[in-house]
């Protein structure tokens, strides 16, 4: 399996409460994605980096933030939580060249609940 | 904008048997890159097998092979000899080649269940 870690595996938290969701890739790659699956449905990309102190949005409009300060972590945060951000989140990282294959190595997921 | 479409939200298979999962996609672009990826239940998704738009050839990894139709814009996977361990959700995806970030559209998802 990929070297790529979420924590929590899973989350329950009430709404208004601010969370942050932690992705880590010991790969050294450069390209780290977040992304979100509601279940048994498609990934929709919702934020993206390049490298170090570079963050973007994707096409799902999301009102989470991101931050990339170590190429290693991107941790993905809610300032309030609400029941609609329940949902499963994704993380997935690639070298900046794409590697052999173009191929994004995906974390475990961390599923959110929002009460 | 690119989309891609994956027309059977669930199938099912013996083991041992073969068993053909469809997707189709829209793009305006002519290089590009396609991939199936596999989540297992309750596991980490995983490349299963890609195919580049510019090679003619049909790629194969062991079981698993794809029909690539570019005029057609149809990318299938079949699945030969398929084991319980194959029960997953499968989808397709596009990335356009030469981009700088390399964003990945997927399909809606296909589940696949293999029966002992």
């Amino acid at each position: 399996e990929a070297d790529i870690y979420q924590t929590p595996r899973y989350l329950v938290i009430g709404t208004g409460k601010k969370i942050t969701l932690e992705c880590s890739q010991t790969m050294g790659h450069d390209k780290m994605y977040w992304y979100q699956q509601d279940p048994g449905m498609e990934l929709h990309l919702i934020h993206y980096s390049y490298g170090v102190n570079s963050t973007e949005k994707g096409d799902l409009s999301s009102e989470s933030t991101v931050s990339r300060i170590r190429t290693e972590h991107f941790p993905l945060t809610l300032e309030s939580a609400r029941p609609s951000h329940t949902s499963q989140y994704l993380c997935a990282s690639t070298p900046m060249g794409g590697g052999h294959n173009n191929e994004q190595f995906f974390g475990p997921g961390t599923r959110l609940t929002v009460l | 904008a690119q989309t891609v479409t994956q027309s059977q939200p669930e199938m099912s298979v013996q083991e041992a048997e073969t068993v053909t999962l469809s997707c189709t996609y829209d793009t305006s672009e002519n290089n590009y890159y396609l991939f199936w990826y596999k989540q297992p239940p309750s596991r980490q998704m995983i490349l299963v097998i890609r195919q580049e738009a510019y090679k003619q050839q049909n790629a194969t990894e062991n079981r698993f092979s794809v029909n690539f139709q570019k005029a057609a814009k149809s990318f299938s996977l079949k699945i030969s000899d398929s084991q319980l361990g194959d029960t997953a959700m499968y989808f397709c995806a596009f990335m356009m080649r030469g981009t700088s970030y390399g964003k990945l559209t997927f399909g809606q998802g296909t589940i696949l269940t293999v029966h002992p």
